[in-house]
């Protein structure tokens, strides 16, 4: 069966510092790999896509920056951390030839201070 | 492009109390629809989908959506709600195929009291 696995789940940083999430996918090959933002009290706010490896595309402006190193991999990043940047960070995937449903990490908490 | 509308940002209710959350979308094209919970510090977890045949949906937990073309809803009911059903829910949709954004409605928070 297909796995799906964040961290960290929490993180606590400073502002200025750099970010890293990572995701990874087990028992699917070639997923489209998302992440998503919720900010409190706000819903989902698609972040980055990725339909293979090397191809990030994103949807809003920001200093967060995606990367597909592997095929089942996903990491966000920032080189500089703003206050704004906290949230709750959640990686899915989506099947290459399935209904179209995203299945969901445990999220990564962030808190920039 | 697609919108996905939930009416309802917060439904209180009663534990064992029947409750509806409503979804509406928007398109000129075939659609899938989802609903998705998420419980506190969780990620989200899809509770049922509509893909093509019968209007009626059933999904986990003893929740089911219909699918109605003509109002283009998609709204998720629950005959009696426990404690436990406390949680977000968010209902989706995409054109279709696996290669498609999901759009994503803004979210109910279900509060069940007891």
């Amino acid at each position: 069966s297909q796995t799906i696995h964040q961290w960290p789940a929490t993180l606590v940083q400073p502002v200025g510092s750099p970010l890293s999430l990572e995701c990874t996918v087990e028992g699917t090959s070639n997923p489209n790999l998302y992440w998503y933002r919720q900010a409190a009290g706000r819903g989902l706010q698609l972040l980055f896509y990725s339909v293979g490896i090397g191809q990030i595309s994103s949807e809003v402006p920001q200093n967060l920056s995606a990367s597909r190193p592997q095929d089942r991999q996903f990491i966000l990043s920032s080189k500089k951390l703003l206050l704004s940047d906290s949230g709750f960070y959640l990686c899915a995937w989506q099947s290459g030839s399935g209904s179209g449903e995203l299945f969901f990490g445990e999220g990564s908490r962030l808190t920039v201070l | 492009a697609q919108s996905v509308t939930q009416l309802d940002s917060q439904v209180p209710v009663f534990e064992e109390a029947p409750v509806e959350l409503r979804c509406n979308y928007s398109s000129s094209v075939s659609v899938y629809l989802f609903w998705y919970v998420q419980y506190p510090n969780q990620g989200l977890q899809l509770l049922l989908k509509y893909l093509s045949g019968s209007t009626l949906v059933k999904g986990i937990n003893g929740f089911e959506a219909e699918f109605n073309k003509s109002q283009t809803s998609f709204h998720l009911r629950k005959p009696s709600v426990h404690i436990s059903d406390t949680a977000e829910y968010f209902c989706a949709a995409n054109s279709g195929g696996s290669n498609y954004k999901l759009t994503f409605g803004k979210g109910t928070l279900l509060t069940v009291n007891p």
